[in-house]
């Protein structure tokens, strides 16, 4: 059973510019969240994908979107970066949406400079 | 909407020393509660859940939690502390296993061990 994968690891941007990261899910999982962890604070979610629907978005503008596939891995956009968008991004899957069991990838690093 | 509220950002207790870490939450429904754990440069990693039924929950690592509705509480304990303990911890909430419900975490405890 492969866990949640994250790419990339790390990255470094600059004010303005895209990003794109991505997630596959763990096998078995339909569902997949995503979540912004700063610098010393907790997760906070951004949003949720339950089969290839948006299914709830926290308190993120929209310049902040995503996807989900057919094999239900996922991509989160962010457009128009700024400093503060600088956090851990966590994917995490979980089989159904609603408040299951969430496994968690490792990460990934965004840095705007 | 739910809430957590987790006291002290950092906790340092000795080795062989009783761990407690504490979590108040706040939720308009029976809550569904969650501690999580997180070593450096890796991702959340569940320790125990609370959803219904016995009210002490025991976990992995032999950390074990206990829910007081009185108290609105989810403090997170063990006996002993390990080295291997060091790490950041999040108590975390939803209000249930309904599809929309998701889970909103606290803003981390950072647990140092000392020799």
């Amino acid at each position: 059973e492969t866990g949640v994968t994250q790419s990339p690891t790390h990255l470094i941007k600059t004010r303005g510019q895209q990003v794109t990261l991505r997630c596959s899910s763990q096998s078995g999982h339909n569902t997949v969240s995503w979540y912004q962890q700063a610098l010393g604070q907790g997760p906070q979610f951004i949003f949720q994908y339950y089969r290839e629907e948006e299914n709830g978005r926290g308190n993120f503008p929209p310049r902040f979107s995503g996807l989900q596939f057919p094999n239900y891995s996922s991509e989160l956009n962010v457009n128009a970066l700024e400093l503060d968008d600088s956090a851990l991004y966590l994917c995490a899957s979980s089989l159904n949406a609603g408040a299951n069991v969430l496994t968690f990838g490792a990460g990934s690093r965004l840095t705007v400079l | 909407a739910q809430s957590v509220t987790q006291l002290g950002s950092h906790v340092s207790v000795s080795e062989g020393a009783l761990v407690l870490l504490r979590c108040n939450y706040s939720s308009s429904v029976p809550p569904y509660l969650f501690w999580y754990v997180q070593y450096p440069n890796q991702g959340l990693q569940l320790l125990l859940k609370y959803t219904t039924g016995a009210t002490l929950v025991k976990g992995i690592n032999g950390f074990e939690a206990e829910f007081k509705k009185s108290e609105t509480s989810f403090h997170l304990t063990k006996p002993s502390a390990h080295m291997s303990d060091a790490a950041e911890y999040f108590c975390a909430v939803s209000d249930g296993a309904n599809r929309d419900d998701k889970i909103i975490f606290g803003k981390g405890t950072r647990l140092h061990i000392l020799p």
